[in-house]
């Protein structure tokens, strides 16, 4: 079955370290994004991409940067990871079928990153 | 951007029908309004999508009055495997051809717990 995954679930780092977090789908989807979710927040949209070579900014983009350099993976990177960003982080794709159709997220299980 | 208005908690029974309101009075034309469920520990997912009306599926019906100011989600005959976190969003349907994905935002949801 087609699926999306993320890793590692559980990640503890110290500050100023670089942290990539990975996202692999199966489902062929054109769109990957990736959300933080914090108490009291929701879910807040740090970058996303509509294929490969696409990148575009979130809400929360400072920090962190992805690349897509196939239609798979969008990894997530903290070039230098700071206490603010201690969160989980959910990867997510959809499939692009036009302004007809209902486009929908298909999430991954998360990754919970702690900054110390 | 069109922002939303949920009740941060509710509490339920099993077997009682649960009705969720979100307000989102400067919705625009051409928004859809979408409701996601959030299990612990999971990303979200899916539920329902309607731009006015009624909308049903085997999950849940979606109601939206005629000046489109609010909609409900309505969860019939509970179980205690519908406790979870339900976000409403509003936005364009398919946010790719509609300006992007910055338009499409999670709230901080309804934090809905079924009690036996």
């Amino acid at each position: 079955d087609a699926e999306i995954t993320q890793s590692p679930r559980h990640k503890i780092t110290e500050t100023g370290r670089q942290v990539t977090l990975a996202c692999h789908q199966t489902w062929n989807h054109n769109n990957m994004f990736w959300y933080r979710q914090d108490l009291g927040h929701g879910l807040r949209l740090i970058h996303y991409s509509y294929g490969v070579q696409d990148t575009n900014k979130g809400e929360v983009s400072d920090g962190y940067s992805v690349s897509r350099s196939n239609t798979e993976d969008l990894p997530l990177t903290l070039e230098s990871a700071a206490s603010s960003q201690t969160s989980v982080y959910f990867c997510a794709s959809s499939e692009a079928r036009g302004t007809g159709s209902t486009d929908t997220q298909y999430f991954g299980p998360g990754t919970r990153l702690t900054v110390l | 951007l069109a922002k939303t208005t949920q009740p941060i908690s509710m509490d339920s029974y099993e077997g009682q029908e649960v009705n969720i309101t979100c307000s989102h009075n400067n919705i625009a034309t051409n928004d859809y309004i979408t409701w996601y469920q959030q299990f612990p520990s999971q990303g979200p997912r899916f539920i329902i999508q309607g731009y006015k009306t009624k909308v049903t599926n085997e999950v849940a019906s979606l109601f939206i009055p005629a000046d489109r100011k609010s909609s409900t989600l309505s969860l019939p005959r509970v179980s205690l495997s519908d406790t979870a976190v339900y976000y409403c969003l509003v936005g364009p349907k398919t946010p790719q051809f509609s300006g992007g994905y910055n338009k499409l935002i999670f709230g901080a949801g309804t934090r809905l717990a079924v009690h036996p």
